[in-house]
């Protein structure tokens, strides 16, 4: 079946770490995205991307970092200078970067803080 | 200042009721779209609709309705005959083209719990 993939479910970090979440999409889609979620918040935007070798900071960029060498990959390092990493973190993509389209979503990492 | 609000942060209800979660948008462009989603305690969201500025009707699908209004700036959605399934975090979007490219909005979100 076509989706999104998200791995780990469940990552934890340790102090000074960097920690990489993984995004796979099988949806031929051209656009990108990671949000991160805090309880009663809504989504906020980290970083995204709308072709391979391209991607764009988003409202929260600071302290993540990403990359995009494959269509299908759009992983997201969190680093050490992201002092409050513990969120629920979330990959989107859709066909392309467009204000029409529907982003499709996987089903999530939880990032804790050991 | 938010550009979807979502006042109802939770929601309860007995099931089969019929339950309305409130989406208020802001915007200064002309053409935009405005989406529901639906995020499950597995925690993807899952897309449910898809609306532009121009389309006025209201759409109904199965137990699902939403109700978009221009003079209000609101695009409501009404569950009805809600069940136990769909106890779930809803949010509302929107998407319009900004000063620096697509921009897309999420709303805070509405818990809705559905009791059985």
């Amino acid at each position: 079946d076509g989706g999104i993939t998200q791995s780990p479910k469940y990552l934890f970090r340790k102090e000074g770490q960097n920690v990489t979440l993984s995004c796979e999409q099988n949806l031929n889609h051209d656009a990108m995205y990671w949000y991160r979620q805090d309880p009663g918040q809504g989504l906020r935007l980290i970083y995204y991307s709308q072709i391979v070798n391209d991607f764009q900071k988003g409202d929260i960029a600071e302290g993540y970092s990403v990359s995009r060498e494959k269509k299908e990959s759009f992983p997201l390092t969190v680093t050490s200078a992201q002092k409050n990493p513990t969120a629920f973190y979330l990959c989107a993509s859709s066909i392309e970067d467009a204000y029409n389209q529907p982003q499709h979503f996987g089903d999530g990492t939880r990032l804790s803080i050991l | 200042a938010q550009k979807v609000t979502q006042a109802q942060t939770e929601i309860s209800v007995v099931e089969k009721e019929d339950v309305t979660l409130d989406c208020v948008y802001e915007t200064r462009d002309t053409t935009y779209y405005l989406f529901w989603y639906k995020q499950p305690p597995s925690g993807e969201l899952v897309f449910l609709i898809r609306r532009n500025s121009f389309d006025e009707q209201n759409e109904i699908s199965g137990r699902y309705s939403w109700n978009f209004q221009k003079s209000t700036s609101s695009f409501n959605f009404t569950i009805t005959a809600s069940q136990v399934v769909d106890s779930a975090v809803y949010f509302c979007a929107l998407s319009e083209v900004g000063d620096t490219g697509n921009q897309f909005y999420f709303g805070t979100g509405t818990s809705l719990t559905v009791i059985p």
